[in-house]
């Protein structure tokens, strides 16, 4: 069965630590992994995906087949950080996305 | 910047009545979907609908649902006997043909009373 699964409901860190957000998915194929961000009051946005390999935000996700996980990773984390993120997977027959349940991120000053 | 829209924003609907969901899709995308977020919820696919008709659709997506682009611009939820359950945001999402990357809209938040 596909699955997205981010295990972390919440996660609270202070400003300057570094930021890592589970994500695990469950598929026997070759899924594109993505992650969404949305902050407060504004729609769902793309934030990065694996098959581009590059940091947005300072955010980075290294898809690691081995262990089915992508998880999103950030050094230092800073307040406009603060947001719900979700992570998605794209069967690779088709073009729908399966969502994870999503992590809040919460940053204190 | 092109955005998807949706609208209403917001809609109160007693039980058992229709409703109809309106999403403009960014101009030159082809992919259209549907996606609904039951609070406290993870987002679900309901419905993808490409070349004017439904390319794949999820087990909630059952024959109280249909979508349409009726004038070839709007891409319309219908829901035709709305329950209880049915209260949840609903996101429209659109695709450009060689990109990977859906655009969301802002939403609408459907609530049966």
């Amino acid at each position: 069965a596909q699955r997205v699964t981010q295990p972390e409901k919440l996660l609270s860190v202070f400003k300057g630590a570094p930021v890592e957000l589970k994500c695990n998915y469950s598929y026997s194929g070759s899924p594109e992994l993505f992650w969404y961000v949305q902050y407060s009051r504004q729609r769902l946005q793309l934030l990065l995906r694996h098959i581009s390999r590059e940091s947005i935000k300072g955010f980075t996700a290294d898809l690691n087949k081995g262990e089915t996980s992508f998880h999103l990773k950030k050094p230092f984390a800073q307040e406009e950080d603060s947001a719900m993120y979700y992570c998605a997977l794209r069967p690779d027959s088709n073009y729908q996305l399966i969502w994870g349940a999503g992590t809040k991120l919460i940053i204190k000053p | 910047e092109p955005e998807v829209t949706q609208t209403p924003s917001h809609q109160v609907t007693q039980m058992g009545q229709e409703v109809i969901l309106r999403c403009v899709p960014i101009s030159n995308h082809l992919y259209f979907y549907w996606y609904r977020q039951i609070l406290g919820q993870k987002v679900e696919f309901l419905v993808s609908f490409y070349n004017n008709e439904i390319s794949e659709k999820s087990e909630i997506f059952d024959d109280q649902f249909s979508v349409e682009r009726p004038d070839g611009s709007n891409f319309t939820l219908k829901i035709r006997s709305t329950k209880l359950e049915d209260s949840a945001m609903y996101f429209c999402a659109t695709l450009l043909r060689d990109s990977n990357e859906q655009f969301f809209g802002p939403g609408t938040r459907l609530t049966v009373l």
